[in-house]
């Protein structure tokens, strides 16, 4: 098993280019969730999901969309980036048991 | 006002020396969770304590939940390097069954 898996590792944008972050998880879990990590403001909730096909915003969506086709991915897209979302992305999923597995992060870079 | 308030925010400390770091809310949760988090990694999680009081231990970390429900706190006996990281805790708010909130964590540094 692999767990939670994000690809790309690393990413430099320039302002108002776009790109998606894509994470995939093989644990079969229904529940999935984007989150940014700033200094010292801990995990902030962009987007999760409760099952294929759907998608809910968290706390902090602006300037994000996602989209869940499969239930073992799900798509974290940013349309015209901003400075303001340089930050280490995670992505996580949910257990049966209330337990969150996340992948190993984003590092994202905006000019 | 965030929900979760962590202290200390930083800890720095010899190899050996016990620590407690604490997650303090005014306001009540059903259960609390403790993720750590090492460089360049994902949060994992620790331990989940869902009644007033409890304690539970995991080899030299002992995890306790507020006996009103609103706080918790981590001890650690004789910190050793690898204890080193970002100590998260985390709740479900109120209403919002399917998301988790997260403290702004206490980064730890235990010195050799």
């Amino acid at each position: 098993n692999a767990g939670v898996t994000q690809t790309p590792k690393f990413r430099v944008l320039k302002t108002g280019q776009s790109m998606t972050l894509l994470c995939a998880q093989d644990m079969n879990h229904e529940y999935m969730y984007w989150y940014r990590q700033d200094p010292g403001m801990g995990l902030r909730l962009i987007h999760y999901s409760v099952g294929e096909g759907t998608t809910a915003k968290g706390e902090v969506p602006d300037g994000y969309n996602v989209s869940r086709l499969k239930k073992q991915n799900f798509l974290l897209g940013l349309e015209s980036a901003a400075p303001s979302q340089t930050s280490v992305y995670f992505c996580a999923s949910r257990s049966l048991g209330n337990e969150q597995f996340f992948g190993p992060g984003t590092r994202l870079t905006v000019l | 006002t965030q929900l979760l308030e962590q202290s200390p925010q930083f800890l720095s400390i010899q190899e050996g020396e016990n620590l407690t770091v604490y997650c303090n809310s005014s306001s009540v949760f059903s259960s609390l969770q403790w993720y750590r988090q090492e460089p360049g990694e994902g949060p994992v999680l620790l331990v989940t304590v869902v009644t007033g009081g409890e304690v539970k231990k995991l080899k030299r970390l002992t995890f306790q939940f507020g006996d009103a429900r609103k706080d918790s706190s981590l001890h650690i006996t004789a910190a050793q390097p690898g204890d080193t990281g970002l100590y998260l805790c985390a709740v479900r708010p109120s209403g919002s069954a399917r998301q988790l909130t997260f403290g702004s964590g206490t980064q730890l540094t235990v010195l050799p």
